[in-house]
């Protein structure tokens, strides 16, 4: 079992719509990233949090310690959003990052 | 460039070479990370160094691979006798002392081919 799930595996959605990833993760995280991977490019750091909430954009995150829970939202969401995202928790000691298997959208215009 | 740079961004080599990959972490970042994507799949963590200190090697796949961080700075990661499985985009990223506020860049990755 993967230390972080991410849920859904693959996404759609039209042009406009609210778009939400979720994460779980089973370890000791100090922080959690969310980062975009577009098709043939590199990865880029969307968010990097410990507690509550960020915004930047279109872009929320959200992040429950307690629960071991983090949420990506995209609001009007449009087909440049059109990516891999990926949730990474940095382990307690720090030594290392747990990857989620990624979720791949696809916004339709 | 400010980011982290790897090198060379892609290579294709014969089953049984030797391969060396480079990484240049952002000026100051201490912490630098060693991952691979093979096709299809996702990340997979194989190597940390932190400043000076040992570098965590629970998760290189096989004795074939090594790392050496010389500096503290350049990364290069070496494959030797390469299989066909080892093919793969390999990734490095970098950050400043692990803090709880921690941002990790990440590089483009090297793409490998192993034929």
């Amino acid at each position: 079992k993967n230390e972080v799930e991410q849920s859904p595996q693959n996404l759609t959605a039209q042009e406009g719509e609210f778009i939400t990833i979720n994460c779980s993760y089973s370890v000791g995280i100090s922080a959690l990233h969310w980062l975009q991977q577009h098709p043939g490019g590199g990865i880029v750091s969307l968010f990097m949090l410990s507690s509550g909430k960020k915004k930047h954009g279109r872009l929320i995150a959200t992040i429950n310690i307690q629960e071991k829970h983090s949420s990506l939202h995209i609001t009007a969401s449009h087909p440049r959003d059109s990516a891999v995202y990926i949730c990474a928790g940095l382990g307690n000691t720090g030594n290392q990052f747990y990857f989620g298997t990624g979720t791949s959208l696809t916004v339709i215009p | 460039g400010a980011g982290v740079s790897q090198s060379p961004s892609n290579k294709v080599t014969e089953k049984g070479k030797d391969v060396e990959l480079r990484c240049d972490p952002i000026s100051g970042h201490t912490a630098l990370y060693w991952y691979r994507q093979s096709l299809g799949q996702g990340l997979e963590f194989l190597i940390y160094f932190q400043g000076n200190s040992a570098p965590d090697k629970s998760g290189l796949p096989s004795d074939r691979f090594s790392a050496e961080r010389t500096g503290g700075s350049v990364s290069t990661l070496t494959i030797q006798r390469t299989q066909q499985e080892d093919s793969a985009v390999y990734l490095c990223a970098s950050s400043l002392v692990v803090t709880v506020n921690t941002e990790a860049f990440f590089g483009q990755g090297t793409r490998l081919t192993v034929v």
